[in-house]
């Protein structure tokens, strides 16, 4: 079964912290991680890839296959951070764009 | 280039109910998917849509259903509402060559089933 998990519903941090959303995954093949951010008011949009291995916005994401995670960090927050932001997975042997996403975390970033 | 939108934003429904959400694909994006989000979980996958043909389907009952037409517009059906389909529904388009995993979503409509 393919599954996400997102720990924490809510991380507050003050800005100019560094950033750690956690993500693990469950997944018996290869998968392929993405993390998708949601701003205030605004759709829901891709932020980055792990086949990409881009900074994105200052934000990295590493796959670890042995813990089976895709933590996104950033070093220095910003308060344009604060938004809501879900880790989803797609399995590589789907023929179809299906993502499995988890709860998503809220990132507070205060002044 | 447009959008992905959606209609309506909002509706209220009463069980047993039948619904019918109406998608607009982006601009040359042939492929569309829909997700369901219930409140405080993430997107949940229900089916997706390639040139007219339904291709893959998440864990969802036969009484949710689609269409995609030509012009690549999509619709999302769903037959006797039950009060646990009150949800966000999310339409998303790409295109069939685009990077893998980038979705790009609609604002959703919010059904409400009472």
């Amino acid at each position: 079964a393919q599954r996400v998990t997102q720990p924490e519903k809510l991380l507050s941090v003050f800005k100019g912290a560094p950033v750690e959303l956690k993500c693990n995954y469950s997944y018996s093949g290869s998968p392929e991680l993405f993390w998708y951010v949601q701003y205030s008011r605004q759709r829901l949009q891709l932020l980055l890839r792990h086949i990409s291995r881009e900074s994105i916005k200052g934000f990295t994401a590493d796959l670890n296959k042995g813990e089976t995670s895709f933590h996104l960090k950033k070093p220095f927050a910003q308060e344009e951070d604060s938004a809501m932001y879900y880790c989803a997975l797609k399995g590589l042997n789907t023929g179809f764009q299906k993502l499995v996403f988890g709860t998503g975390t809220r990132l507070l970033v205060s002044p | 280039e447009t959008g992905v939108t959606q209609s309506p934003t909002h509706l209220i429904k009463t069980r047993g109910q039948q619904v019918t959400l109406r998608c607009s694909s982006q601009s040359g994006h042939n492929t569309v998917s829909w997700y369901q989000q219930a409140l405080g979980q993430g997107p949940q996958f229900i089916f997706q849509y390639y040139r007219e043909e339904e291709n893959g389907r998440g864990n969802f009952p036969p009484r949710f259903s689609g269409l995609q037409f030509p012009n690549y517009s999509s619709e999302l059906n769903v037959n006797a509402l039950e009060l646990d389909d009150s949800a966000l529904y999310l339409c998303a388009s790409r295109t069939g060559q685009g990077p893998t995993g980038e979705l790009f979503f609609g604002e959703g409509s919010r059904l409400t089933v009472l």
